[in-house]
């Protein structure tokens, strides 16, 4: 079974300080990781992805990927009460499907 | 450009009925997906597309779920015989094509079963 693992927080964190997202995967073949942000009541959106060792920056984003440790992470710099979202991970598989985590809730507070 | 669309936004229906679903993915992008969220769980992959042809049918839960693709374009998933279980919200995503790309979700289609 594959599996992506995150903490289902909440994660909370004052207004301008780094919120860290972290994401596991038991598929050694998923070679593609992509983030989501997802709004209470709306869809996913794409805000990162990253398909090599190492780190991904985006503006205020870095995503990060290991994959001996099968570990993701996604870092927001300076982050604003309007980052305050679930943050989905996935892993896409060998037949380019998403596998998807619950999600990491995150509250920025004012 | 225009995102993925998808109609309805919502649909009640009656236990026993049948329902149809909407996607029409980004211009230009062969692959196409369908997801399932039930509420305040993550998604559930149904259904891939590459073309008009579905490589991958492992996630529909069941013979009730059915899914097509025409003209490599707009898909329908239908659920006949629908269930409470069934109540979900329906996303369909698009990506340039079946491979190792970015996917875009559509608003999704909000079902509730009564």
């Amino acid at each position: 079974q594959k599996e992506v693992e995150q903490n289902s927080g909440p994660l909370s964190v004052p207004e301008g300080a780094i919120a860290s997202l972290n994401c596991t995967y038991s598929d050694r073949g998923s070679q593609s990781f992509f983030w989501y942000r997802q709004y209470s009541g709306k869809s996913p959106e794409l805000i990162m992805f990253i398909y090599s060792n190492g780190d991904k920056e985006d503006g205020r984003f870095t995503a990060q990927l290991n994959k001996a440790s099968q570990y993701v992470s996604l870092l927001i710099r300076d982050s604003q009460p309007s980052d305050s979202a679930t943050y989905l991970c996935a892993a896409m598989d060998s037949s380019y499907k998403l596998i998807f985590g619950s999600g990491t809730r995150l509250l920025v507070r004012p | 450009g225009a995102g993925v669309s998808q109609s309805p936004s919502n649909k009640v229906t009656e236990k026993g009925k049948d329902v149809e679903l909407r996607c029409d993915p980004i211009s230009g992008h062969t692959a196409l997906y369908w997801y399932r969220q039930s509420l305040g769980q993550g998604l559930e992959f149904l259904i891939y597309f590459q073309g008009n042809s579905a490589p991958d049918k492992s996630g529909l839960p069941s013979d009730r779920f059915s899914a097509e693709r025409t003209g490599g374009s707009v898909s329908t998933l239908t659920i006949q015989r629908t269930q409470q279980e069934d109540s979900a919200v329906y996303l369909c995503a698009s990506s340039l094509s079946g491979q190792a790309n970015e996917q875009y979700f559509g608003p999704g289609t909000r079902l509730t079963v009564t």
